[in-house]
């Protein structure tokens, strides 16, 4: 079965640094870019940016660039969100998708990763 | 960046009834369009890639059409398990932005 797993809900102070995962199985990792969705309490989704796990090219929606870092562990088929300084703002689900080319839809979602950013 | 807009922002609708969403794109993405769809409490699910291809396993009520920067999502008969929110989303260049959604309930 082909699935994205991600790691547990966190809850974070401001200031602090978190990086969350998303495993890959059931399918060759290398071949897929995998994206990062934010969605705020309520709201509507947002693409933060994707990476090619085979040769790690990311990119980045320029609402994020610089606030978020994407990387990739293709040894362990696994992509990473990270913050080093969180803010309350980031409180929201943060979901991993796959897709197999950059100009196709995500086909296969993770469970979702709720980050809780509080004093 | 490419913008998307969807309309309407909500619909209500009767079990049977046909339900089309609209989606724009502020400038021409080809076919490079998909249409989620996102159950309370749940991660979105793909249900039509490249403006108008069914995704596996996706009832066939739902169709997609559009090209450009013009397209439709359309449930050709609503059922109850269709109360979600449905999202489009462009794929021609990065960012791939998504539409603001479309809350679907049932009358």
């Amino acid at each position: 079965e082909v699935q994205l797993v991600q790691s547990g809900a966190e809850v974070k102070k401001p200031g602090e640094a978190l990086k969350i995962s998303c495993k890959g199985s059931g399918y060759r990792f290398t071949t897929y870019w995998i994206g990062w969705v934010r969605q705020m309490p309520g709201k509507g989704l947002e693409w933060m940016g994707i990476i090619y796990p085979s040769n790690s090219d990311t990119r980045y929606s320029p609402s994020f660039e610089g606030q978020v870092t994407i990387s990739a562990d293709k040894s362990i088929d696994t992509a990473y969100l990270q913050w080093s300084s969180l803010k309350a703002s980031d409180t929201a689900m943060y979901y991993c998708a796959r897709q197999y080319s950059s100009s196709d839809a995500m086909d296969v979602w993770g469970q979702g990763t709720t980050v809780i950013v509080s004093s | 960046d490419i913008q998307m807009t969807q309309s309407p922002s909500s619909v209500s609708a009767s079990v049977g009834d046909r339900v089309t969403i609209t989606c724009r794109a502020s400038q021409g993405i080809r076919s490079w369009l998909a249409w989620y769809q996102q159950k309370p409490g749940k991660a979105p699910k793909l249900l039509i890639y490249a403006a108008s291809n069914l995704q596996s396993g996706v009832p066939s009520r739902f169709s997609g059409s559009g090209s450009g920067t013009d397209f439709t999502l359309t449930i050709s008969s609503l059922q109850p398990e269709d109360l979600a929110t449905y999202y489009c989303q462009h794929a021609n260049t990065f960012p791939f932005t998504f539409g603001p959604g479309t809350k679907v309930d049932i009358k």
